[in-house]
C-alpha cells in the first residue's frame, strides 16, 4: 500500500518565478514507482514523468526538472521561468511494482496559479 | 501516441435514469482500463480495475450493481452509472494502460473526463 503527501494545497507565483512542489511518499516495497500528472482546468489528466525506484537520477525535461531522494521518500517538481499555462493542480502518484497491480495512489494535489 | 478519449464529455441526466460513458484507447491496446471519480477541488478515487475480457475489481464502497463496468475489447470500456441520482453527479475519469509493466507502458493515460449532472 502506497500513501503520499503534498503538503502544499495551493501555490501562487508570478510568471517567471521558479517554483517547486513538494511530494512525500510512504510505502513498504523496495521497488516501486512514482509519477506526476498535470490537471488544468479543462479536467484531463496530463502524464509527466514516470520513475522508476531504482534510478535515482534526477531528471529535467525543458523547464521541468524532478529531485528523486529516495533516502528521505521525497519526489519534488520543479518549474523554472514559470508560464501562465503551467497553471493546474499537479497530482504526485506512486504506484506498486507488484505484478499485475498497476494502481497510482493519488495525493490531494497542489494548485498552482501562475500570475502574469 | 497514448490518446484515451471519452464520450460524452458531459452529460445531464434525469434522477433514475441510466447513462453510459465510453472510454477509448485510440493508438493503442489497454489491458487494463481504470474508472475514477473526482469531486470538486478534490483528488482522484478510484472506482474500479477491469481487466480486458474479465469482470471488474471494484473498490471498497464502490457499489458494484450501481456502477456497472464492461471491458469487452482491449480499446474499449464503458461505466454504466444505472438509476442515476443526484448524489452521483461527479466528473468520473477514466485511464488506459497496456499493462505489460515495462518501459513506459505501464503507464496510466487518462482521458478527458465526463461530468455527470443528475438532476
Amino acid at each position: 500500500a502506497q500513501k503520499v503527501t503534498q503538503a502544499q494545497t495551493e501555490i501562487s507565483v508570478v510568471e517567471k518565478e521558479d517554483v517547486t512542489l513538494d511530494c512525500v511518499y510512504e510505502t513498504r516495497d523496495t521497488t516501486y514507482y512514482l509519477f506526476w500528472y498535470k490537471q488544468p482546468p479543462s479536467g484531463e489528466l496530463v502524464f509527466l514523468i514516470r520513475r522508476n525506484s531504482f534510478d535515482e537520477q534526477n531528471e529535467i525535461s525543458g523547464r521541468y526538472s524532478w529531485n528523486f531522494q529516495k533516502s528521505t521518500s521525497s519526489f519534488n517538481f520543479t518549474i523554472t521561468a514559470s508560464q501562465v499555462v503551467d497553471s493546474a493542480v499537479y497530482f504526485c502518484a506512486p504506484r506498486d511494482s507488484g505484478a499485475g497491480s498497476y494502481q497510482l495512489t493519488f495525493g490531494k494535489g497542489t494548485k498552482l496559479s501562475v500570475i502574469p | 501516441g497514448a490518446v484515451v478519449s471519452q464520450h460524452p464529455s458531459w452529460v445531464i441526466c434525469k434522477s433514475g435514469t441510466s447513462v453510459k460513458i465510453e472510454c477509448r484507447s485510440l493508438d493503442f491496446q489497454a489491458t487494463t482500463m481504470f474508472w475514477y471519480r473526482q469531486f470538486p477541488k478534490q483528488s482522484l478515487m478510484l472506482m474500479a480495475t477491469s481487466n480486458e475480457g474479465s469482470k471488474a475489481t471494484y473498490e471498497q464502497g464502490v457499489e458494484k450493481d450501481k456502477f456497472l463496468i464492461n471491458h469487452a475489447s482491449l480499446t474499449l470500456s464503458t461505466l454504466t452509472v444505472t438509476s442515476a441520482h443526484p448524489e452521483d453527479s461527479s466528473f468520473y475519469i477514466c485511464s488506459a494502460s497496456s499493462g505489460l509493466g515495462t518501459g513506459h507502458t505501464d503507464t496510466q493515460y487518462f482521458g478527458p473526463g465526463t461530468r455527470l449532472t443528475v438532476l
